[in-house]
């Protein structure tokens, strides 16, 4: 089955730093989506990506959907200490019906030290 | 604007009782709706999907089953909990034409 490859599974960084994360895919997808994980809570939507190639910014975020539909990166510059959690990429083949299911990658921890 | 409600946010129930996990969305029609598991310090493990009313797939063989009585409601129940049911269980829907699916809050299940 599809699996999107997320590593390493945690990362520290200084704050006012810059880290970047990658989410790879042995198949493509058509749609790639970047979420964060507060402890205890939902996985929040950061960045939608829907064209390959496409650069798309929030705030201090960056992501970009690969050409090849097989992978995505996720940019945080100056990084403050709200940004600890854990980010979730996902893949989606798009609609209608089953093609809508996501398929996550395994996340990664991201710790920041003041 | 849409939102999505769980409930309850924690829950403790002793092995074998009964399990009804209650999920509703406003704010949209038709949604797509989910059931998730996650295990502590692990990714997001599909449970069911719905892309309509009385329409249910399930993903993984398992302990659990999943309901959509009406169109913004999605339950997810056990008669009999076993002990590797424990876990965070997130909801989530879409509007299944492309958009990005936006989760709950999570019910944390901890069975003794």
């Amino acid at each position: 089955g599809q699996q999107l490859n997320q590593s390493p599974q945690s990362m520290f960084i200084q704050e006012g730093e810059d880290v970047s994360m990658n989410c790879t895919s042995s198949s493509i997808f058509n749609t790639w989506l970047w979420y964060k994980q507060d402890p205890g809570e939902g996985p929040v939507l950061l960045i939608a990506l829907y064209k390959a190639g496409e650069l798309t910014s929030n705030g201090r975020l960056t992501a970009q959907f690969g050409i090849t539909r097989k992978d995505s990166f996720l940019n945080i510059s100056a990084s403050i200490p709200s940004d600890v959690g854990i980010y979730f990429c996902a893949g989606q083949l798009g609609p209608p019906g089953a093609n809508s299911k996501l398929t996550f990658g395994k996340g990664i921890t991201l710790s920041v030290r003041p | 604007s849409q939102t999505i409600h769980q409930w309850p946010a924690t829950l403790v129930q002793p092995v074998g009782s009964p399990l009804s996990l209650e999920c509703t969305v406003e704010g949209t029609s038709n949604p797509n709706l989910y059931w998730y598991r996650q295990a502590a310090g692990r990714g997001l493990q599909l449970l069911f999907y719905s892309v309509g009313i009385g329409q249910i797939s399930s993903e993984v063989p398992q302990n659990l089953s999943a309901s959509r009585p009406q169109d913004r409601q999605f339950i997810l129940s056990s008669k009999k909990l076993l002990l590797s049911d424990s876990g965070f269980y997130l909801c989530a829907w879409d509007r299944g034409s492309g958009q990005p699916q936006h989760f709950g809050d999570g019910t944390r299940l901890s069975i003794l």
